[in-house]
């Protein structure tokens, strides 16, 4: 089945205590990207990547950390997490074949940080 | 950088009738604009999507409407029904890919 997966689904931490949240997706697409979903501001953008190796910033980069070093893999990385971090992220991807765009989102994680 | 508005961020409609929800944009250069569902608990969903060479798109009961030189687009939903309550963002960015602005939503309600 065709599906972009995240992990942890739920997590409740503390500040400055480093995390990874991965991202991974088997339909072999070119782009990913991470949005955190906040109420009253919609979906924001945080890092996107074109490509392995490839990544640049998206709206809200700050605080946050990726890597792209497989095509299937995106993890997001918290060095030292703070509560204004807590949020609901999507990670989505798409393929790059000119003739569709559709992003698929992974089924979310919510982040608290205590 | 890109700023998307989104208006309004609630609508209630009767089942039956129609919903329009308008989105502006101001950087010039976005040609590419796609309308995600959210329903509770659950992730985004592409429902439609335009590109800047087309002005309108229709799939069943929804449509888009693209007004480049507005820089306004628009999601229109006929005939509404209950399953269509959820909340729906309206997107651009530039060449489909890079990086991507979102409305803040809008909280549709189909009254039965």
């Amino acid at each position: 089945e065709a599906q972009v997966t995240q992990n942890p689904r739920y997590l409740i931490t503390v500040t400055g205590k480093k995390l990874t949240v991965t991202c991974s997706q088997n339909m072999n697409h070119e782009y990913m990207s991470w949005y955190r979903q906040d109420p009253g501001l919609g979906l924001r953008q945080i890092y996107y990547s074109m490509n392995v190796e490839v990544t640049d910033k998206g709206d809200v980069p700050e605080g946050y950390k990726v890597s792209r070093k497989e095509k299937r893999n995106f993890p997001l990385i918290l060095e030292s997490p703070s509560p204004n971090q807590t949020s609901l992220y999507f990670c989505a991807s798409s393929l790059l074949d000119g003739s569709t765009d559709t992003q698929y989102f992974g089924p979310g994680t919510r982040l608290t940080v205590l | 950088g890109e700023n998307v508005e989104q208006h309004p961020s609630t609508l209630s409609v009767q089942e039956g009738d129609s919903a329009v929800i308008k989105c502006t944009y101001s950087d010039s250069a976005s040609n590419y604009f796609p309308w995600y569902k959210q329903e509770l608990g659950k992730r985004p969903q592409l429902i439609i999507d335009i590109r800047s060479n087309v002005g309108e798109k229709k799939d069943q009961r929804i449509a888009v409407t693209l007004n480049k030189t507005a820089k306004h687009f628009s999601l229109h939903i006929t005939e509404t029904q209950p399953e269509d309550s959820a909340v729906y963002f309206c997107a651009a960015s530039k060449g489909g890919y890079q990086k991507v602005t979102f409305g803040t939503g809008t909280k549709l309600q189909v009254i039965p």
